[in-house]
């Protein structure tokens, strides 16, 4: 079985611009979870989607929005970037019920 | 906040020998998980073991296994007959759907 698979893997940016970020989870994975991993702040969640809805949501400025499609692929978007958005972006698929979540490779996005 | 705390930033082992890596939380649930994942310099966050808090037997996968205190609130991780390849960052984390993570701890494994 594949496992998560996130796109793309590198990224660079200048402050203002926006930027998509893909995510396809484990095949029958209907919950997909977002994290922001930087060296000052650690892995911090960002939100998740079940079902096409945002279940839960981090404390993130509203520059940080996602969704989900029915295939329960998910994106995430950052608009106006900061200096401070640079980290590594973090997508896990879990199975409903009381499975964990599984990581992808993560984006990796720069900021210049 | 509910938090997490791992108070070792960094820990080494010799080939061979057993290290355990400390974690400490805090929250007000009554029913939740418990989760250690390895972040190699690859960067992908693999799962090493979980445990559910209902569940008073400790999690064991293989070399891996927990001590879990509740009441301490406590989630230690020990890796018995250590290998070049479990050197990595290690993080612990509380949740379910949304986790909840430490700082990590480094391990560094001795040939």
């Amino acid at each position: 079985k594949a496992g998560v698979t996130q796109t793309p893997r590198y990224l660079i940016k200048t402050r203002g611009q926006q930027v998509t970020l893909s995510c396809s989870p484990i095949s029958g994975h209907r919950s997909v979870s977002w994290y922001q991993q930087t060296p000052g702040q650690g892995l911090q969640f960002l939100f998740e989607y079940f079902s096409e809805t945002q279940r839960n949501k981090g404390n993130f400025p509203g520059r940080f929005s996602g969704r989900q499609f029915s295939n329960s692929r998910s994106e995430m978007n950052v608009s106006t970037l900061e200096l401070g958005d640079s980290a590594l972006y973090l997508c896990a698929s879990r199975p409903s019920g009381r499975g964990a979540q599984h990581f992808g490779d993560g984006t990796r996005l720069s900021i210049l | 906040a509910q938090t997490v705390t791992q108070s070792q930033p960094e820990m080494s082992v010799q080939e061979a020998e057993t290290v355990t890596l400390s974690c400490t939380y805090d929250t007000s649930e009554s029913d939740y998980y418990l989760f250690w994942y390895k972040q190699p310099p690859s960067r992908q966050m693999i799962l090493v073991i979980r445990q559910e808090a209902y569940k008073q037997q400790n999690a064991t996968e293989n070399r891996f296994s927990v001590n879990f205190q509740k009441a301490a609130k406590s989630f230690s991780l020990k890796i018995s007959d250590s290998q070049l390849g479990d050197a990595a960052m290690y993080f612990c984390a509380r949740g379910s759907e949304k986790l909840v993570f430490g700082k990590g701890t480094k391990l560094t494994v001795n040939p």
